[in-house]
């Protein structure tokens, strides 16, 4: 799976936007960009993933440049549960019947602010 | 929505004696991962099962092994514990289908080993 690169840490403040990004120079042409989080010792919870479209969801938003070199997850009305450990992780979609472990790098430390 | 199930949420064992963590997949979930997160430290995958076969392999040592059952949950047995097998330990489970295979992780079961 591609390396992936992640600013240590982050704040934001309560009710704006959290624009995490996420550095994947390496990547591969069927590798998609998956984000996960983990609030404290919880387990980690899977967020969004896509492929080279911009996709959202109820939680997120994925944008990933045209040379998909790199992504930014958006969470457009933080809140303080949305403080956690965010995760980029780079790996095939789906690998044909196998089950591939996730490789989790450092992540990104997110602290929303009152 | 039914989430991954995992018994129990909280093990205490001693030095050298042997633990049994249980994983209940989400229900039309074929696959079962197994991660350990020791204090301070990221999620490290350690094993996956894919209808009921072993699938990928990670860091795990030879002190632990596991299996999945014909009901799909899954068993991590551990020997010979450490001090340093003290960790949480998360199972994840993926859906069967081509288009996808999504994490979702479980709670987790902290192991403190005295």
């Amino acid at each position: 799976d591609a390396k992936t690169t992640q600013p240590t840490s982050m704040d934001c403040a309560e009710g704006r936007a959290a624009n995490l990004p996420c550095n994947h120079s390496t990547i591969s042409g069927n590798e998609y960009v998956y984000w996960y989080r983990q609030i404290h010792s919880q387990g980690p919870q899977y967020i969004i993933h896509g492929l080279k479209n911009n996709e959202t969801n109820e939680m997120a938003s994925l944008i990933i440049t045209e040379d998909r070199k790199s992504s930014t997850l958006i969470l457009p009305h933080a809140t303080l549960r949305d403080t956690a450990v965010y995760y980029c992780i780079v790996r095939v979609g789906y690998s044909g019947g196998g089950a591939d472990g996730l490789t989790f790098g450092k992540g990104t430390h997110l602290i929303i602010q009152p | 929505a039914a989430g991954v199930i995992q018994s129990p949420r909280h093990l205490i064992k001693e030095k050298r004696e042997t633990a049994t963590l249980k994983c209940y997949p989400i229900p039309r979930h074929d696959t079962v991962y197994w991660y350990q997160q020791g204090p301070g430290q990221d999620p490290q995958f350690l094993i996956s099962f894919y209808e009921k076969m072993q699938s990928d392999k990670g860091s795990i040592p030879d002190r632990f092994s596991a299996q999945q059952f014909s009901d799909y949950h899954s068993e991590l047995n551990m020997s010979s514990l450490e001090l340093g097998d003290s960790a949480l330990y998360f199972c994840a489970s993926s859906p069967e289908g081509p288009t996808t295979d999504t994490q979702y992780f479980g709670p987790g079961t902290r192991l403190t080993v005295l």
